[in-house]
């Protein structure tokens, strides 16, 4: 069992929908990453968490500390939002700074 | 936010060949850098952490001869597989620490190798 999940793993929606992918760890983290690849392959950091809930614009991740439990939502998708999400995350004893990460939800959006 | 550069972004060589991919933080200093390297539909997989000054140190598996880390400044780490052969074709990403409260990682776009 890898120590990162991310469900799903693929995701195809309609331009609009609220759009919300999970990622589930089994290690004491410090922090934890949202990362999106586009079809190019360039990696683009969207949101760093230790706790709580974070917004930038139509973007919105939660940590559930707790519950080693975070959640990607995207409202009104559109299709440029088409991209693999990655989840990653440090463990609280990783001393080099290393990430653990998911596997990826791919997710496209349709027009 | 912090950037990150990476070049090539893509690069064809022959077999045989050393190929050297630069990795730089355009607008902060990082001791620290980390090579990645991802296969089609996979997930990242750490090949190495680059320390500033120091030598780089390697995941297990990853061998340092052939994948050779130089950190020499506090903005560049390169990366130069050598002799390439076509099974270390693939996508080879670095990401750069930012040290400080909130210590994270900023990656770059990632550089495309294909070894013929």
């Amino acid at each position: 069992k890898n120590e990162v999940e991310q469900s799903p793993q693929n995701l195809t929606a309609q331009e609009g929908e609220f759009i919300t992918i999970n990622c589930s760890y089994s290690v004491g983290i410090s922090a934890l990453h949202w990362l999106q690849q586009h079809p190019g392959g360039g990696i683009v950091s969207l949101f760093m968490l230790s706790s709580g809930k974070k917004k930038h614009g139509r973007l919105i991740a939660t940590i559930n500390i707790q519950e080693k439990h975070s959640s990607l939502h995207i409202t009104a998708s559109h299709p440029r939002d088409s991209a693999v999400y990655i989840c990653a995350v440090r463990p609280s004893t990783s001393g080099t700074y290393k990430y653990i990460f998911g596997t990826g939800t791919r997710l496209k959006v349709l027009a | 936010g912090a950037v990150v550069s990476q070049h090539p972004s893509w690069v064809i060589c022959k077999s045989g060949t050393s190929v050297k991919i630069e990795c730089r933080s355009l607008d902060f200093q990082a001791t620290t850098m980390f090579w990645y390297r991802q296969f089609p539909k996979q997930s990242l997989m750490l090949m190495a952490t680059s320390n500033e000054g120091s030598k780089a140190t390697y995941e297990q598996g990853v061998e340092k001869d052939k994948f050779l880390i130089n950190h020499a400044s506090l903005t560049l780490s390169t990366l130069t597989v050598t002799s390439a052969h076509p099974e270390d074709s693939s996508f080879y990403i670095c990401s750069a620490r930012l040290a400080g409260v909130t210590d994270t990682q900023y990656f770059g776009p990632g550089t495309r190798l294909t070894v013929l």
